[in-house]
């Protein structure tokens, strides 16, 4: 079935450092792929998506590049703040070609902390 | 700009007992998902509508039913609580052919 991998956390990195955090995916089909964002007591936020291969999806310094090659969607900063720290998600939705239905399918999450 | 709103945002209930979610999606959008996230684990997917009807279905128990209703709002149902039902229940909604969903900030359920 369709399934989404992320890097194991948490991820501590130093204010200004340089982060990945890997997303591997399992479908059968084209899925939409996405980043959304959890901070502490809150709901889920889109970060980012890409909806075709190569496509490469930013916001807020972030980015992740589609590679249906390597079944990848990493998200990447160049320079980590104190406030990005939270739980990020990948996830993939809309398998074009099968029965799914726009359900979004998440990774387990990456909690990243940030210390100044 | 207009978010999804979910109530209650916290509520407390015995083991057998109901709980009634209600999820009022963004103006405009017709689509509504339904997600449970357990502590410290992703968000699963229960079931979803648009326009009024159910468009998919996930790994929902027999003891939770929902619906979405003519104003486009939902309402998730559990019945016969137990333990393992605590966590945070999700709603999302969007536009019909819209990739994005929209999430509220969930209502959190403990059930004692």
């Amino acid at each position: 079935g369709n399934s989404v991998t992320q890097m194991e956390g948490p991820v501590t990195l130093s204010e200004e450092a340089f982060l990945t955090i890997n997303c591997t995916y399992t479908a059968t089909g084209y899925p939409s792929l996405f980043w959304y964002v959890q901070y502490p007591g809150e709901g889920l936020q889109l970060l980012l998506k890409a909806t075709k291969a190569d496509d490469k999806g930013s916001n807020k310094g972030f980015e992740a590049t589609y590679r249906k090659e390597t079944t990848s969607f990493h998200l990447e900063k160049g320079s980590v703040q104190v406030s990005d720290s939270a739980v990020y998600f990948c996830a993939l939705s809309g398998v074009h070609g099968s029965s799914n239905t726009g359900k979004l399918i998440f990774g387990q999450g990456t909690t990243l902390q940030v210390k100044p | 700009a207009a978010g999804v709103i979910q109530s209650p945002r916290h509520l407390i209930k015995e083991k057998r007992e109901t709980a009634t979610l209600k999820c009022y999606p963004i103006p405009r959008h017709d689509t509504v998902y339904w997600y449970q996230q357990g502590p410290g684990q992703d968000p699963q997917f229960l079931i979803s509508f648009y326009e009024k009807m159910q468009s998919d279905k996930g790994s929902i128990p027999d003891r939770f039913s929902a619906q979405q209703f003519s104003d486009y709002h939902s309402e998730l149902n559990m019945s016969s609580l137990e333990l393992g039902d605590s966590a945070l229940y999700f709603c999302a909604s969007s536009r019909e052919g819209g990739e994005e969903q929209y999430f509220g900030p969930g209502t959190r359920l403990t059930v004692t």
